[in-house]
């Protein structure tokens, strides 16, 4: 079975300051994609990185960054000179990438962020 | 647009009472799914389906029934609702294969508070 760890339940930071966002993930397969989504207030989630367990390559958008570490199982996410706008609660996701086995999503219990100005 | 469409969008039910929580695609997706989200949770899968006929149980599938007789349609249904279905449901789809971004596409939410 997957489990998704987000161990952070609330942070709370003020305007510009870095944050990083933990998340540590279990599974026995080798094969697998790990997501990110933000939920904002307003309640839809929105899709911010899918990233396959073969692309260990660190990835950053803007003020976003992830580090992806395969020897400790985690795939944090960091914003970097946070915004009120980025106040919201973030998901860590993964899913199996075999056999068409990408049928569900296990979520981490979420983070949430308030970047207060 | 394509996507997933979920209605409705907020309801309120009297205990006892049943009703469907409609979720379309038209993306042609062969997966289809059901989570619910309770505040410190996360979402939770509630049923599946890799295919029109075929549905599944996920994690938390007591109280609720689905069935798949089309590709584009995934309706979930509470019999008999209980104020522990309270909760923000949401549906989502895929291809059995990722091709491209994002891979899952979510529907907006349903907000479901029953009384």
């Amino acid at each position: 079975a997957q489990k998704v760890t987000q161990a952070q339940t609330e942070i709370s930071v003020v305007e510009k300051e870095d944050v990083t966002l933990d998340c540590v993930y279990e599974t026995r397969d080798t094969t697998y994609y790990l997501f990110w989504y933000k939920q904002p207030p307003s309640g839809e989630l929105v899709f911010l990185i899918r990233r396959n367990s073969f692309d260990e390559q660190n990835e950053i958008s803007g003020r976003y960054s992830w580090n992806f570490q395969k020897s400790t199982s985690s795939f944090n996410f960091t914003i970097t000179a946070s915004q009120v706008v980025d106040s919201a609660v973030y998901f860590c996701a993964l899913t199996l990438n075999s056999g068409g086995s990408n049928y569900k999503l296990t979520f981490g219990k979420g983070t949430l962020l308030t970047v207060n100005p | 647009n394509a996507g997933v469409t979920q209605t409705p969008k907020f309801q309120v039910l009297k205990t006892g009472q049943s009703m469907t929580l409609q979720c379309a695609q038209d993306m042609n997706h062969e997966y289809m799914s059901w989570y619910r989200q309770d505040p410190g949770m996360g979402l939770r899968l509630i049923h599946y389906s890799v295919g029109a006929g075929i549905t599944d149980q996920g994690e938390v599938p007591n109280g609720y029934n689905v069935s798949r007789s089309t590709t584009e349609d995934f309706p979930l249904r509470l019999l008999s609702a209980a104020p522990s279905q309270t909760s923000v449901y949401f549906c989502a789809s895929s291809y059995s294969v990722f091709d491209r971004l994002p891979g899952y596409t979510f529907g907006s939410g349903t907000r479901l508070t029953v009384v």
